[in-house]
């Protein structure tokens, strides 16, 4: 079955600094991953769609200078957490569409983001 | 009111029981429908998706559909201590703009004791 890689599981980070989650589609091609925030014991919420080759499009209240994605090859969709601050401590995870919708969504294993 | 309700439990139950997990929806433009299960610190993994009215059926897991009542559920036969996870549903519209969007419930934690 299709399958997301994403990396790293989980990460420290001081506050202040960039943080970068890689999400990569392993045996299918994605035109499209989507990047979802899970705050603890709450349900994912979207927070952008990653587009390969244009602009990400970010869900309302999502700062898109904060939280930068680029999707430059159709495996690899990257988030960079800039400038981390605890508030943004949560679980980060991205999912792709290995059938165009024809078949669910799969999604990775998710990256846990720890600011101090 | 959210969108998409579903009751966060805590279920629990023996092992061999049939759970039922449900979930409502307002939003009528829903077309697809999915059960995600998530193990603590995993990320969803996929159990059923469907488009339509009626049940799907895969292994112990049966998947219903009522559209007219807005009303999803998911069964599991003869559960399984490892069936222990929270049950996410997700539910998204036909396409276009909206395409890959799911909205999800709250998730139910669900434990089976042996």
């Amino acid at each position: 079955g299709a399958v997301v890689s994403q990396h790293p599981s989980w990460v420290i980070c001081k506050s202040g600094t960039s943080v970068k989650i890689e999400c990569r589609s392993l045996d299918f091609q994605a035109t499209t991953m989507f990047w979802y925030r899970q705050f603890p014991k709450q349900s994912l919420m979207l927070m952008a769609t990653s587009n390969e080759g244009s602009k990400a499009t970010y869900e309302q209240g999502v700062e898109k200078d904060k939280f930068l994605i680029n999707h430059a090859s159709l495996t690899l969709s990257t988030l960079t957490v800039t400038s981390a601050h605890p508030e943004d401590s949560s679980f980060y995870i991205c999912s792709a569409d290995p059938l165009g919708g024809a078949d669910g969504y799969t999604f990775g294993s998710g990256t846990r983001l720890t600011v101090v | 009111q959210k969108e998409v309700e579903q009751d966060p439990g805590p279920l629990s139950v023996p092992e061999g029981a049939i759970v039922s997990l449900n979930c409502t929806y307002s939003n009528s433009a829903f077309q697809y429908f999915m059960w995600y299960r998530q193990y603590s610190r995993k990320g969803p993994e996929l159990l059923m998706y469907t488009y339509s009215s009626g049940n799907k059926e895969d292994g112990r897991f049966t998947a219903q559909v009522d559209k007219s009542s807005k009303y999803i559920s998911l069964f599991i036969r003869d559960s399984q201590p490892s069936d222990s996870a929270t049950y996410l549903c997700a539910m998204n519209n036909a396409g276009g703009t909206s395409y890959g969007k799911l909205t999800f419930g709250q998730g139910t934690i669900l434990t089976v004791h042996p």
